[in-house]
């Protein structure tokens, strides 16, 4: 199975950086995925890394260390419509299933 | 990316009613569909795997019986919840992808309140 921890809420300023935690165990591995998820909305994919290494995406991007079993997701030049849960999900490497964490909750002040 | 569409968007059904939720991959086939369940404030939980041609694999905890899961064409899996009672009341979300390894994309979910 996986276990996946990510921080429950974080509140940052407009214009700021934010960065989202995301650790896991896993008994198998084939990716890991970050998710924007707006209140009452499906997810919406962000990022995807499978190997080591920063990937950016504009003003969004994502590191992943396998060995540690750690990733991030950083968020630069903060703005109110980035105010969302942002989900950390593994993929195993069986049924190819997404394993989410619980969400970050991330709130973007004026 | 990829579009999925689900149908319906919402739905407020009676208890001990059943409810149909159809997810379509529009732009591509998917072989596999996989079901998840959101309560408020909570994370997804899989449901099950919808398989295109067989019987749909369920995670532990989950009524096969009471959630009819059928794949019967490459681009159209469906969800039907049985005897649905309020505490079924929940964000009902279908991925799927291209193939095993691609990003999967989320259909834009159903809302399902029982009363």
């Amino acid at each position: 199975g996986q276990n996946i921890d990510q921080p429950t809420e974080m509140t940052a300023t407009e214009g700021a950086i934010v960065q989202i935690n995301c650790t896991y165990q896993t008994s198998g591995f084939n990716g890991l995925f970050w998710y924007q998820q707006h209140a009452g909305e499906a997810p919406t994919f962000l990022s995807y890394n499978v190997l080591d290494g920063l990937e950016e995406k504009g003003r969004f991007s994502s590191f992943l260390s396998r060995s540690k079993g750690y990733s991030y997701l950083l968020l630069k030049e903060l703005q109110m419509k980035d105010s969302a849960s942002y989900l950390c999900a593994v993929r195993d490497n069986l049924g190819y299933k997404l394993s989410f964490g619980a969400g970050t909750t991330v709130t973007v002040r004026a | 990316g990829a579009v999925v569409s689900q149908h319906p968007s919402w739905v407020i059904c009676k208890s001990g009613t059943s409810v149909k939720i159809e997810c379509r991959s529009l732009d591509f086939q998917a072989t596999t569909m996989f079901w998840y369940r959101q309560f408020p404030k909570q994370s997804l939980m899989l449901m099950a795997t919808s398989n295109e041609g067989s019987k749909a694999t369920y995670e532990q905890g989950v009524e096969k019986d009471k959630f009819l899961i059928n794949h019967a064409s490459l681009t159209l899996s469906t969800l039907t919840v049985t005897s649905a009672h309020p505490e079924d009341s929940s964000f009902y979300i279908c991925t799927t992808a291209p193939g095993y390894t691609d990003t999967q994309y989320f259909g834009p979910g159903t809302r399902l309140t029982v009363l």
